[in-house]
């Protein structure tokens, strides 16, 4: 069956980075791209980025396009997302996604990232 | 900056139906824009529910259906149930980015 399972809650210091993963099974990894998604304490959801696995494409919005960095692994099959000169306004839940020609379907769990000195 | 507008809450009886509209700053929402929807409940990742304006996937119950209505995208709760009670998410493409709507309540008392 299809999974995306996400890396573990991170607790970092403005300023610095982070690396959440995806973990994928249960399909044709490489037919796929994936949608980053985060969602701040009590607030909706928020795209920041999108990558297609088969020739590393990817798509961001303006306010992320110098920060966030979308790579894939396809020895893995894992997604990563990168984003880099954390503030305390990045403390999110970060959700990757699956999705194929605007096909949003399967959800990783979720990685909480905290910012915080 | 384009802004994708929700109704905020909405209240429905168990057994009603109920519309939720999915609108677009930038003017009439389109097939073009591929809607999205989706569903979160506390402390849960969101679910897909509708792709591509309306269609369902495999596990989304037949009482929910996507439709383009007076220019927004729309979803359709038909026989609404208590475990329907969640926030629901849609999701327009504009070539890049796509940009989330910002939720809506739905209560079903």
């Amino acid at each position: 069956q299809v999974q995306l399972v996400q890396s573990g809650g991170e607790v970092k210091q403005p300023g610095a980075s982070v690396k959440v993963s995806c973990k994928t099974s249960g399909f044709t990894f490489i037919n796929y791209g994936f949608s980053w998604v985060r969602q701040a304490p009590g607030q909706g959801l928020e795209w920041i980025g999108w990558i297609r696995v088969d020739n590393a494409d990817t798509q961001f919005p303006q306010r992320f396009r110098d920060r966030v960095t979308l790579t894939t692994d396809t020895s893995t099959t894992t997604a990563y997302m990168e984003l880099r000169r954390l503030t305390s306004d990045d403390t999110a839940v970060y959700f990757c996604a699956r999705d194929i020609n605007w096909d949003v379907d399967f959800w990783g769990q979720g990685t909480l990232v905290t910012v915080s000195s | 900056q384009t802004v994708v507008t929700q109704e905020p809450s909405l209240t429905v009886s168990p057994g009603g139906t109920v519309t939720l509209t999915c609108g677009s700053s930038t003017g009439a929402v389109t097939s073009g824009h591929y809607p999205n929807w989706f569903q979160q409940k506390p402390g849960q990742a969101p679910r897909s529910l509708i792709y591509r304006t309306s269609n369902k996937h495999s596990w989304t119950p037949a009482r929910f259906s996507g439709s383009l209505l007076g220019g927004k995208a729309a979803l359709t709760l038909s026989g609404v149930q208590p475990e329907d009670e969640a926030e629901y998410y849609c999701l327009l493409f504009y070539g890049a980015p796509w940009v989330f709507g910002g939720g809506t309540k739905l209560t079903v008392l």
